[in-house]
C-alpha cells in the first residue's frame, strides 16, 4: 500500500538556521503530496502541496519540489524562527483514491 | 477566511458510552473526512464521505464507528461503544474537489 516516510525527529535548530525535513513515498500512480503543520494545541494547517513532478510548492518561506525520480518531497526553509517550531508531517494522496495517507511527523524546535 | 470547526474540543467519556463528535465542514466543500492521531502517533485515516454516502473507509472504521452529514451543515462522527483505545485526537477534513483537504482544529476524546 501507500507509505510516507520521514526523518526521525526532534530536529533541533538554532534560529537563523536552514532547515531540511527529508520525506519519502511509496505509492502506485501519480499522487499529489502535501506537507501539514502542527503548531502545539493546534490541528493540521496545509503548508504547501505539489501536484505533479517537478512541481514546487511553497509558503511562508517553505518550500519542496516534487522529485518523482527519488520519489521524494523533501521540506526545506532558508532560514528558520522560534515560530516555526511545530511538528510537520508529510503526506499523499493518491488519485486513485481519497483519504491521505500522512507520514509520522517530525517535531522541531528552534532556539533563540 | 473559512474554516473547518469541531465540537467539543474536549470529550470525556466513560468506556462503553456512545459518544458523537461534531464537525462543521467549510461551506461550499463536498468531500468530508475524519482521521485520528493516538497521542505521539502518526495521523490515520478513517472514513471519507461524499455524496451523502461513505466512499472510502480504513480497517479501523469497524462497525462501532459510523458517520452522518443530519443537516447540510454539520458532520458527525458517532463511537457507539467507546474503548480505552479509542483515545485519541479526532479530526475532521474537508475538500471542495476532493484534492487539498482542510482540517479543523480536533476534538481530543478521552475514555475512561
Amino acid at each position: 500500500g501507500d507509505s510516507v516516510t520521514q526523518m526521525e525527529g526532534p530536529v533541533t535548530l538554532s534560529e537563523e538556521a536552514f532547515l531540511t525535513i527529508n520525506c519519502t513515498y511509496t505509492a502506485t500512480g501519480y499522487p499529489s503530496l502535501f506537507w501539514y503543520v502542527q503548531y502545539p494545541g493546534e490541528g493540521l494547517q496545509l503548508l504547501l502541496k505539489a501536484t505533479k513532478a517537478d512541481d514546487k510548492g511553497s509558503n511562508k518561506g517553505f518550500e519542496a519540489t516534487y522529485r518523482k525520480e527519488t520519489t521524494s518531497f523533501h521540506l526545506e526553509k532558508g532560514s528558520v524562527q522560534v515560530s516555526d517550531s511545530a511538528v510537520y508531517f508529510c503526506a499523499l494522496r493518491n488519485p486513485y483514491g481519497q483519504n491521505f495517507v500522512f507520514g509520522p511527523g517530525t517535531r522541531l524546535s528552534v532556539l533563540p | 477566511e473559512p474554516e473547518v470547526t469541531q465540537t467539543p474540543s474536549h470529550q470525556v467519556t466513560q468506556m462503553g458510552q456512545e459518544v458523537i463528535l461534531r464537525c462543521v465542514p467549510i461551506s461550499n466543500h463536498l468531500y468530508f473526512y475524519w482521521y485520528r492521531q493516538i497521542l505521539g502517533q502518526k495521523v490515520e485515516f478513517l472514513v471519507s464521505f461524499y455524496n451523502n454516502e461513505i466512499s472510502e473507509k480504513s480497517e479501523i472504521f469497524d462497525d462501532q464507528f459510523s458517520v452522518e452529514r443530519p443537516d447540510g451543515s454539520n458532520f458527525t462522527l458517532k463511537i457507539r461503544s467507546t474503548k480505552l483505545e479509542d483515545s485519541a485526537m479526532y479530526f475532521c477534513a474537508s475538500s471542495a474537489t476532493g484534492d487539498t483537504q482542510y482540517f479543523g482544529p480536533g476534538t481530543r476524546l478521552t475514555v475512561l
